[in-house]
């Protein structure tokens, strides 16, 4: 299963609305979908797993959504420390392993 | 609060092995898997592999032919070896441990990498 984020960049200003898309190749269990975000020169760090859970700590300006094929990050109000690179992942059990998408990066405009 | 520490030499020859390493502390490696996952320069992440703390690993179809994931449960460590390197294998190597959760049966929930190493930078070179 392949994993497509859209936009490749999004430029938005602090305050504003991102909604970043991830579409796979076929239908996927959405409990086994996780989105990360990834700071230049650090570790990611987990968002949302289960395609719509919060992790712990994660502000509730994040938020997860989706089904099937499409899912969508959603950050409300966006925040100077929001601006990074956003991977979303899935689990697949046929055969068994995860795949990335190529991420979406969240730049300031 | 547990935490993950990568560790390895930061060059590797092509054609060589790569084996990294990766300490956890404040935690067990107990009841959990465990992840490898890499990211090349200026790309994205990629997936290599995880491991149960029973011993059981399964790879990424792509690197499965040189890939050994294993534990020492003495030390608290995971390690990674890659044969056969070449320049394709220079990434940032990280670390993660891999939330799963048995629900009963054969059904299970998955929580995400939910703690991850800051990783270890690793350049195949001569």
């Amino acid at each position: 299963i392949v994993l497509t984020q859209s936009p490749g960049t999004l430029s938005l200003s602090p305050g504003e609305r991102a909604t970043l898309s991830c579409r796979a190749s076929q239908s996927i269990t959405s409990r086994f979908l996780t989105w990360y975000q990834q700071k230049p020169g650090q570790a990611p760090r987990l968002l949302i797993y289960g395609a719509s859970s919060r992790a712990t700590g994660v502000p509730d300006r994040f938020s997860g959504s989706g089904s099937g094929t499409d899912f969508t990050l959603i950050i409300s109000g966006l925040q100077p420390e929001d601006f990074a690179v956003y991977y979303c992942q899935q689990y697949d059990a046929s055969p068994p392993g995860y795949a990335f998408g190529q991420g979406t990066k969240l730049e300031i405009k | 609060q547990v935490q993950l520490q990568e560790s390895g030499p930061g060059l590797v020859k092509p054609s060589e092995t790569l084996s990294l390493t990766c300490t956890v502390s404040a935690g067990s490696l107990s009841g959990y898997y465990w992840s490898w996952i890499r990211q090349p320069p200026g790309e994205g992440l990629e997936w290599i592999g995880y491991i149960y703390h029973s011993g059981s690993t399964t790879y990424n179809p792509s690197l499965e032919s040189r890939v050994t994931i294993s534990l020492d449960t003495s030390k608290n460590q995971l390690s990674l070896k890659l044969t056969s390197v070449t320049a394709a294998d220079t990434a940032t190597y990280y670390c993660a441990r891999d939330y799963w959760q048995r629900l009963g049966g054969s059904s299970w929930a998955y929580y995400g990498l939910d703690v991850w190493g800051q990783g270890t930078t690793v350049t195949v070179s001569s």
